[in-house]
């Protein structure tokens, strides 16, 4: 089976802009997560999605949104960005939670100028 | 608050010997813990899970306990190669979150295996 898949992989943005990033999940995985990763606050759950509902919510603001396809892709999307939102952002899937065992995409950079 | 904490200084050792890594762990009461492996620029890759009446578990070269009451959980690379140098993340289930469950990590210990 071919694994998560994200792209872009590198994004630059300057502050103020939004930007979406989308994820494909592994064939048959329903349960889609996303987290920021940042060398300061390591790795942070963002939210997860299933069935197309935003499912569980980690502590991050309302400029962090997502949505999930009736395929089970999803995307994200951060509004009127802030130099602290640069990081990796990672995509993972899994087959029916967050609380399952979580195959990770390889990510996207994102550089906020 | 919730804590999950791993060594934040890296671990250097030699090829051949074992390495153990710590994650502890307060206000969680996991009924399982994972460990994954994160390599420079790539996600992380799901390596064990733990639960929590199994006191130990092995894969290869690879073995993880669980102590409940120290809120403990040690990673033992055995017979350790340069091959496994890479930033190792303990990872355990919030059910007590207001938004639900999340996956919260540990910000993972470095491992640097020299020849």
């Amino acid at each position: 089976k071919a694994g998560v898949t994200q792209t872009p992989r590198y994004l630059i943005k300057t502050r103020g802009q939004q930007v979406t990033l989308s994820c494909s999940p592994i064939s048959g995985h329903r349960s889609v997560s996303w987290y920021q990763q940042t060398p300061g606050q390591g790795l942070q759950f963002l939210f997860e999605y299933f069935s197309e509902t935003q499912r569980n919510k980690g502590n991050f603001p309302g400029r962090f949104s997502g949505r999930q396809f009736s395929n089970s892709r999803s995307e994200m999307n951060v509004s009127t960005l802030e130099l602290g939102d640069s990081a990796l952002y990672l995509c993972a899937s899994s087959l029916i939670s967050v609380t399952d065992t979580q195959y990770f995409g390889p990510g996207t950079r994102l550089t906020v100028l | 608050s919730q804590k999950i904490e791993q060594n934040s200084e890296a671990l250097n050792i030699q090829e051949g010997k074992t390495a153990t890594l710590t994650c502890n762990y307060t206000n969680y009461s996991p009924a399982y813990l994972q460990w994954y492996r994160q390599d420079p620029g790539r996600g992380p890759v799901f390596l064990l899970l733990i639960r929590e009446n199994e006191k130990e578990k092995r894969k290869e070269r690879l073995k993880v306990t669980f102590d409940t009451t120290l809120k403990q959980s040690l990673f033992h690379i055995t017979a350790s190669q340069p091959a496994d140098s890479a930033t190792y993340l303990c990872a355990l289930v919030d059910s007590n979150s207001n938004s639900g469950y999340a996956l919260n990590f540990g910000k993972g210990t470095s491992l640097l295996v020299t020849p």
